[in-house]
């Protein structure tokens, strides 16, 4: 157990359709990272957050936002969903360099 | 930009040692991760190399090269268990890790 909790477990949705999914990170780490795998790929960097303000972009979608509160919690929020969108979501966390993984959301979009 | 190379897959044997070779280039560097991943589960870490040279931590080992840009893991006493995808990430100056598509290992009897 990584300590880092994420919901749902699954996810089921249609095309079109909105989500939020949910981090709450180890605590006392300040960092959040969230980073989107498809099947059979490899992870994909989203978005990371520090101490509630956006650290760094990578490849993420303009239908895809993300925010960090002030609990340290953060959601990933998913919009317009198309049947790509369909991947396993990763949370991670962080105080040092080491990144603890949350054990996923799998999104499904029908 | 970053760039990442690992072999898509490998096969070994039960009680044998595979190394899984990972070469990079990368804007900036600010050490080496190794993770396990088993199928439909999230990421492990296994270890972290800053400084030139090997790194062990019981049947695993880590070497790191930042001067030629490569990186292996080494996995001693291989047990059905260790088959699962390593994934060689560097860690670049902003603490970004940037993620290789993984090997895939199969540990066979």
């Amino acid at each position: 157990d990584s300590g880092v909790t994420q919901t749902p477990k699954h996810l089921i949705t249609a095309t079109g359709q909105r989500v939020t999914l949910r981090c709450s990170p180890r605590s006392g780490d300040l960092s959040v990272y969230w980073y989107q795998q498809s099947l059979d790929q490899g992870l994909q960097f989203l978005i990371q957050y520090y101490n509630g303000e956006e650290r760094a972009k990578g490849n993420i979608l303009e239908r895809f936002s993300a925010q960090q509160f002030p609990d340290l919690h953060s959601e990933l929020n998913l919009s317009s969903l198309e049947l790509g969108d369909s991947a396993l979501y990763f949370c991670a966390s962080s105080t040092n360099n080491e990144q603890f993984f949350g054990p996923g959301t799998r999104l499904t979009v029908l | 930009g970053q760039n990442i190379d690992q072999p898509t897959e490998m096969t070994a044997t039960e009680g044998a040692i595979v190394q899984i070779n990972c070469t990079y280039q990368t804007s900036g560097f600010n050490g080496l991760f190794w993770y396990q991943q088993h199928a439909g589960e999230a990421p492990t870490f296994l270890s972290y190399n800053v400084l030139d040279g090997l790194e062990e931590k019981g049947r695993f080992s880590s070497f790191l090269s930042r001067s030629k840009g490569y990186s292996y893991l080494l996995l001693k006493e291989l047990q059905m268990k260790d088959s699962a995808s390593y994934l060689c990430a560097p860690n670049n100056a902003g603490n970004m890790l940037t993620f290789g598509g993984g090997t895939r290992l199969m540990v066979k009897p």
